[in-house]
């Protein structure tokens, strides 16, 4: 089955306390991307990479780090955490490279709770 | 700047009624992309529609139907005899091929039975 996986799903940790967030994904797709979803902000877009070891940030990189090592794997990074990272985070990916934009597929979720 | 707007916060219908989702986008591109996506209280992302700049056409599929004017950069979605199952939170998004993408704080729908 096609899908973007996430885990965890649910993560409450505390301030200061590094944690990863992974996200993979089967399709073999190029772009793959980072969101977090805050009430009455929408979807803000964190990280995104357009291909294996090419990573640009979104509009809100800070407080966070990427990496692309395989095509099939995006894991976010939260070096520090603080509780203003308390957030919904979605990975998404799509075959879009710069010639297009596909549609994403999202994964499920992982809700982060920093005290 | 890349920025969309959906004015709409909340809107509540009782069902049966049509319900348009009005959708504002700013671009200096003349290539670009948006995207409907739906997010039901389960909460998974749900593509509904991709739309590209040359592309003006109008889209009707089933119950929904999609407005696209660029005159207006207005990317209009709007759900015909509304039923409970429309009841979500919707997004508008836009994207110049493969980079970032600009997501609109969504407007959350509600099907009143």
């Amino acid at each position: 089955e096609a899908q973007v996986t996430q885990n965890p799903r649910y993560l409450i940790t505390v301030t200061g306390k590094k944690l990863t967030v992974t996200c993979s994904q089967n399709m073999n797709h190029e772009y793959m991307s980072w969101y977090r979803q805050d009430p009455g902000l929408g979807l803000r877009q964190i990280y995104y990479s357009m291909n294996v070891e090419v990573t640009d940030k979104g509009d809100v990189p800070e407080g966070y780090k990427v990496s692309r090592k395989e095509k099939r794997n995006f894991p976010l990074i939260l070096e520090s955490p603080s509780p203003n990272q308390t957030s919904l985070y979605f990975c998404a990916s799509s075959t879009g490279t710069s010639g297009s934009a596909d549609t994403q597929y999202f994964g499920p979720g992982t809700r982060l709770t920093v005290l | 700047a890349q920025k969309v707007t959906q004015a709409q916060t909340e809107i509540s219908v009782v069902e049966k009624e049509d319900v348009t989702l009005d959708c504002v986008y700013e671009t200096r591109d003349t290539t670009y992309y948006l995207f409907w996506y739906k997010q039901p209280p389960s909460g998974e992302l749900v593509f509904l529609i991709r739309r590209n700049s040359f592309d003006e056409q109008n889209e009707i599929s089933g119950r929904y139907s999609w407005n696209f004017q660029k005159s207006t950069s207005s990317f209009n979605f709007t759900i015909t005899a509304s039923q409970v199952v429309d009841s979500a939170v919707y997004f508008c998004a836009l994207n110049k091929a493969g980079n970032q993408f600009y997501f609109g704080t969504g407007t959350s729908l509600t099907v009143i039975p």
